[in-house]
């Protein structure tokens, strides 16, 4: 079954504009993590955020997490052409203390225009 | 730095005809998942290994079997092709340790016609 839902499906933006991708999921967590992948391409790891934390930075990535409402956002600031790609978050569900099969969103199709 | 290493990059395969994907995980990494993605779909998670030894399944057909070697690559067998197993396959390597990412490799095109 879906994990994760994401919001908007596609999302298209101008350059220097901020990009904000949503996520839900329905089970308890360990970790929350971000991927980016462009057409047909690998996944690219972006971000990494764990259930005790809420607000995580990276670069121009700002990742928040809410576990009481299941849901985390993904901002994308001052966005460039080149962030164009597909946008997935995954979970990590496992309590076990070591990585786990992540179960991914079904992704946001952000597209960065000049 | 090393990244995974997924062989071969492209497949194309004729239905009911046998595949082997291969993935080289990075180097010190003892944990390696399979992911298949479909056409516009995102990815679902198939089989992992931990040490050599399986550690979870998901979603994956009784015709895929997989395995992780001495030298802790790891081999997707799939046999009786269908026209559906047409997708991406992606190996993850984690280290060891209390890190939880998963490090990509770039995928392997399968085209089953």
């Amino acid at each position: 079954s879906q994990q994760g839902e994401e919001d908007p499906q596609a999302l298209s933006i101008q350059e220097g504009e901020n990009a904000t991708m949503n996520c839900s999921y329905k089970t308890s967590i360990n970790n929350l993590q971000w991927y980016r992948q462009n057409s047909g391409r690998g996944l690219v790891h972006l971000i990494l955020i764990r259930s005790n934390e809420r607000e995580k930075h990276s670069g121009r990535l700002r990742v928040t997490l809410d576990t009481s409402k299941k849901s985390s956002s993904l901002l994308i600031t001052a966005s460039r052409a080149a962030d164009t790609a597909s946008y997935f978050c995954a979970t990590d569900a496992q309590n076990t203390g070591t990585a786990s099969k992540l179960t991914f969103g079904t992704g946001t199709r952000l597209q960065v225009t000049l | 730095a090393a990244g995974v290493i997924q062989s071969p990059r492209h497949l194309i395969k004729e239905k009911r005809e046998t595949a082997t994907l291969k993935c080289y995980p990075i180097p010190r990494h003892d944990t390696v998942y399979w992911y298949q993605q479909g056409p516009g779909q995102d990815p679902q998670f198939l089989i992992s290994f931990y040490e050599k030894m399986q550690s979870d399944k998901g979603s994956i057909p009784d015709r895929f079997s997989a395995q992780q070697f001495s030298d802790y690559h790891s081999e997707l067998n799939m046999s009786s092709l269908e026209l559906g197993d047409s997708a991406l396959y992606f190996c993850a390597s984690s280290p060891e340790g209390d890190t939880y990412e998963q490090y990509f490799g770039p995928g392997t095109r399968l085209t089953v016609t």
